[in-house]
């Protein structure tokens, strides 16, 4: 059985650096992609990034560059979304989910991240 | 930049047949899959359409989709409408860059 588990919760200060997880299981991981997708407090999904673990090939959506970094363990079937310094509008709830191709649609979903900035 | 417009809330009785569309602001939206993401509150997004028309195993075949390049316009039909059916819906696609785009997401309400 495919899942992705992500990590859980996160509760942090402005300034501070975060890093989430996501975990594949049930199918070759270095063989998909694995892409980010946020959703502020009651708005609708928004594309951050993709990533192939099989030679850590990641496109970022131009919204994101510079804002996150998308890495992944292909040793442990490990997807990341990285911040280095948190903002109060980061908070969101974080989405990985799993694609046979760069610019094809998603499969299976995690269950979330819900990362929450404040002072 | 590439949108996709989607209507933002539709509501139908259940048993009727409902669709929702998603309009593409440029190029052809056939030149890259579309696909339906369905969102219930306080759950994360699943999938019911990939590839333009294709279920995912699980998906009751009373959900469909569609592309009319006519009108540079996807859409996904949900017939024999439920109450469990309630939820938020997003497509999806890529622009010509290979960027993804969501559509801003429609609720469905069934009353």
């Amino acid at each position: 059985e495919v899942q992705l588990v992500q990590s859980g919760a996160e509760v942090k200060k402005p300034g501070e650096s975060l890093k989430i997880s996501c975990k594949g299981s049930g199918y070759s991981f270095t063989s998909y992609w694995i892409g980010w997708v946020r959703q502020m407090p009651g708005k609708g999904l928004e594309w951050m990034g993709i990533i192939y673990p099989g030679d850590s090939d990641t496109r970022y959506s131009p919204s994101f560059q510079g804002q996150v970094t998308i890495s992944a363990d292909k040793s442990i079937s490990t997807a990341y979304l990285q911040w280095s310094s948190l903002k109060a509008s980061d908070t969101a709830m974080y989405y990985c989910a799993r694609s046979p191709g760069a610019a094809w649609g998603y499969n299976y979903w995690g269950q979330g991240t819900l990362v929450t900035v404040s002072s | 930049n590439f949108m996709l417009t989607q209507p933002h809330s539709v509501s139908e009785s259940p048993g009727k047949t409902v669709t929702i569309s998603c309009t593409g602001s440029s190029g052809s939206i056939a030149s890259n899959y579309v696909q339906w993401y369905q969102q219930r509150p306080g759950s994360a997004p699943t999938t019911v359409i990939y590839e333009d028309n294709q279920r995912p195993s699980g998906v009751p075949d009373r959900f469909s989709g569609s592309i009319d390049s006519s009108s540079n316009s996807a859409s996904l039909t949900i017939s024999g409408l439920k109450t469990e059916d309630e939820a938020d819906y997003y497509c999806q696609s890529y622009d010509s860059s290979n960027q993804g785009v969501f559509g801003g997401g429609t609720k469905l309400t069934v009353l």
